[in-house]
């Protein structure tokens, strides 16, 4: 079965610290890959997304992730937080074959900062 | 800019009742969503549509209905409402162009009494 896996539910960081958010899949087929971002009460927006090509994706607000098919991840991450960066942070799953109306998503990252 | 707009922001029902959350967007995508959003458990895709008059059951689709007779407008009906609808409701809509992402409204929240 398709799943998208978060194992961390909350996160707390020091603001300038280094993140990174975990996100492992089980799909079937070549995956498409997302990361979004929800402030607190508001809807969700995208930070990047893989398809194919280099391995290592660049999104908004300073954030890369790194897709590594052997272990099934594409985790996320940012060289110094700031205390904006508090939000949820949703991994998503997609492929070539379903429509981008059929989206898996993991159940969310709550990242928090330390001032 | 519109986006994606989500009619009302806020509802609160009595178990029982019959409510239509409303979802248009303005950037003539063909596909459109629904998500609920439940704490612990992410985004659960309820139904959605490839294009009007043409849509499909998601994960979690029963005690919900939606139509799509316009390219614009994709609503979600609660026939009966329960309080385990009680949730945040996301409609989302993406074009149909290859790699194209969804594009979310701000959610409707809804209490179920």
């Amino acid at each position: 079965a398709q799943s998208v896996t978060q194992p961390d539910i909350h996160i707390t960081v020091s603001e300038g610290a280094s993140l990174e958010l975990r996100c492992n899949y089980s799909y079937g087929a070549t995956p498409y890959l997302f990361w979004y971002v929800q402030s607190p009460g508001q809807g969700l927006q995208l930070l990047l997304k893989y398809f194919s090509g280099d391995t290592l994706v660049q999104g908004i607000k300073g954030f890369e992730a790194e897709f590594k098919r052997s272990q099934s991840s594409f985790n996320l991450r940012k060289p110094s937080v700031h205390w904006s960066d508090a939000a949820e942070y949703f991994c998503a799953v997609g492929d070539e074959y379903s429509s981008a109306s059929k989206i898996i998503f993991g159940s969310g990252t709550r990242l928090s900062i330390r001032p | 800019n519109a986006g994606v707009t989500q009619t009302p922001k806020f509802q609160v029902l009595k178990t029982g009742q019959s409510m239509t959350l409303q979802c248009a967007q303005d950037m003539n995508h063909e596909y459109m969503s629904w998500y609920r959003q439940d704490p612990g458990m992410g985004l659960r895709l309820i139904h959605y549509s490839v294009g009007a008059g043409i849509t499909d059951q998601g994960e979690v689709p029963n005690g919900y209905n939606v139509s799509r007779s316009t390219t614009e407008d994709f609503p979600l009906r609660l026939l009966s409402a329960a309080p385990s609808q009680t949730s945040v409701y996301f409609c989302a809509s993406a074009s149909r162009v290859l790699n194209q992402p969804q594009h979310f409204g701000d959610g409707t929240r809804l209490s179920i009494l």
